[in-house]
């Protein structure tokens, strides 16, 4: 069945240094895949979106590009800030699902100034 | 655009009692809405998925007469957990589509529910 792993956090930096979150994905087909982020107390918001192999999706200084051949989609940012901080979850959604969103586990991230 | 509202965003009960949240599309109709339970610093965990004017499809392990859904209109879902015990508290969160086949989850920002 469909599948997303992302790294195991807490990830921790500081403040501009660069933020790469491993995401790999397993799944029949050609799926979408989303990158959203969740601050505290708050439901989740969407970051980005790629639909098809190689697209880049990006938003507010994160990219992610989505690999085929690698089957991931990392989250990539050149300098984190302190309001970076949040749990990101990876995300597909398979062609054979009824809308249903598949999540990996969630990578916090911390921003130290 | 596509903002979804959820009320309320903290309920604090007693034990036995029910509780209603409500999931609303404010400016889009959806026609598909999740309704996701989250526990602390974990993943989402897909409780159910409400089409409109249709019963809801519970996940596996998810009582549907525990948790009720009725998906009334193309803008309102509500979730009623029923007779809630204290291993009911988590943090509930729901999702919708849009009409347009763009299959974006958008999310509301969760309710806390504390179960006394």
């Amino acid at each position: 069945g469909n599948s997303v792993t992302q790294m195991e956090g807490p990830v921790t930096l500081s403040e501009e240094a660069f933020l790469t979150i491993n995401c790999t994905y397993t799944a029949t087909g050609y799926p979408s895949l989303f990158w959203y982020v969740q601050y505290p107390g708050e439901g989740l918001q969407l970051l980005l979106k790629a639909t098809k192999a190689d697209d880049k999706g990006s938003n507010k200084g994160f990219e992610a590009t989505y690999r085929k051949e690698t089957t991931s989609f990392h989250l990539e940012k050149g300098s984190v800030q302190v309001s970076d901080s949040a749990v990101y979850f990876c995300a597909l959604y398979g062609s054979s699902n009824t809308g249903k969103l598949i999540f990996g586990q969630g990578t916090t991230l911390q921003v130290k100034p | 655009g596509a903002v979804v509202s959820q009320h309320p965003s903290w309920v604090i009960c007693k034990s036995g009692t029910s509780v209603k949240i409500e999931c609303r599309s404010l400016d889009f109709q959806a026609t598909t809405m999740f309704w996701y339970r989250q526990f602390p610093k974990q993943s989402l965990m897909l409780m159910a998925t409400s089409n409109e004017g249709s019963k809801a499809t519970h996940e596996q392990g998810v009582e549907k007469d525990k948790f009720l859904i009725n998906h009334a209109s193309l803008t309102l879902s509500t979730l009623t957990v029923t007779s809630a015990h204290p291993e009911d508290s988590s943090f509930y969160i729901c999702s919708a589509i849009t009409r347009t086949g763009e299959n974006i989850q958008y999310f509301g920002a969760g309710t806390r529910l504390s179960v006394l």
